[in-house]
């Protein structure tokens, strides 16, 4: 069964340093959108993305973010300059965005640690 | 998209049926019921969807009430492996609302 892969799935930074999450969506999936989930609290969407371009954004989306899909297969979310409270469990889905059902399919997460 | 109200916790004796309700009132008429779940912080896993009718498919059934303000997620028969945080959503499949809106959830606690 076709699945979202997320890689690191664990990743250590210092505050200040960029990062680069990358998932690889479904093969046929034309949505892709990141969610992040704060320890013990709920999942929170920031970004979604289409035809490659943003097509949504939540305001935690701020400037220090950005997606990428600089291939056919990747999607990435950079975040430019951490800082500790963008420690957080990182999810990536995808969806086909057809027209009768649009259900969304979460990878793995990362896990990201900012000291 | 429209709220959704969820009990805090449940629990179920392995084997039994569990039934987790999800009261969503304000529901629009071009608006889904979606059933996800999250185990200990792996990514939330997609359960079922149904607009008016019942659904069932392998891991569940989903029962919608006829005025569609509210649903109930049905595990046959629960095992330990379906303890989780179950989150019902409510959202339109057309429009820019294509963002999923978790809530809290429903942490179901399934015993020995």
């Amino acid at each position: 069964e076709p699945e979202v892969t997320q890689t690191p799935s664990h990743q250590v930074t210092q505050m200040g340093q960029e990062v680069i999450l990358r998932c690889v969506p479904i093969s046929n999936h034309l949505y892709f959108y990141w969610y992040r989930q704060i320890l013990g609290q709920k999942v929170e969407f920031l970004v979604s993305f289409y035809n490659n371009e943003i097509s949504e954004k939540s305001e935690i989306f701020d400037d220090q973010f950005s997606v990428e899909r600089p291939d056919g297969s990747n999607f990435t979310l950079k975040i430019r300059s951490t800082k500790l409270e963008d420690s957080a469990m990182y999810f990536c889905a995808s969806s086909t965005g057809g027209r009768r059902t649009d259900t969304q399919y979460f990878g793995p997460g990362t896990r990201l640690t900012v000291l | 998209d429209a709220k959704t109200t969820q009990p805090p916790s449940m629990d179920c004796a392995e084997g039994r049926a569990a039934n987790l309700p999800c009261n969503h009132s304000t529901i629009s008429g071009n608006e889904y019921v979606y059933w996800y779940r999250q185990i200990h912080s792996q990514g939330p896993q997609y359960i079922i969807h149904g607009l008016k009718n019942n659904e069932t498919n392998e891991m569940a059934s989903l029962i919608i009430t006829e005025d569609r303000k509210s649903s109930t997620l049905i595990l046959p028969h629960a095992t330990l492996r379906d303890t989780a945080v179950y989150y019902c959503i409510v959202r339109a499949h057309r429009g820019s609302n294509y963002k999923l809106t978790f809530g809290k959830g429903t942490l179901l606690t399934v015993n020995p």
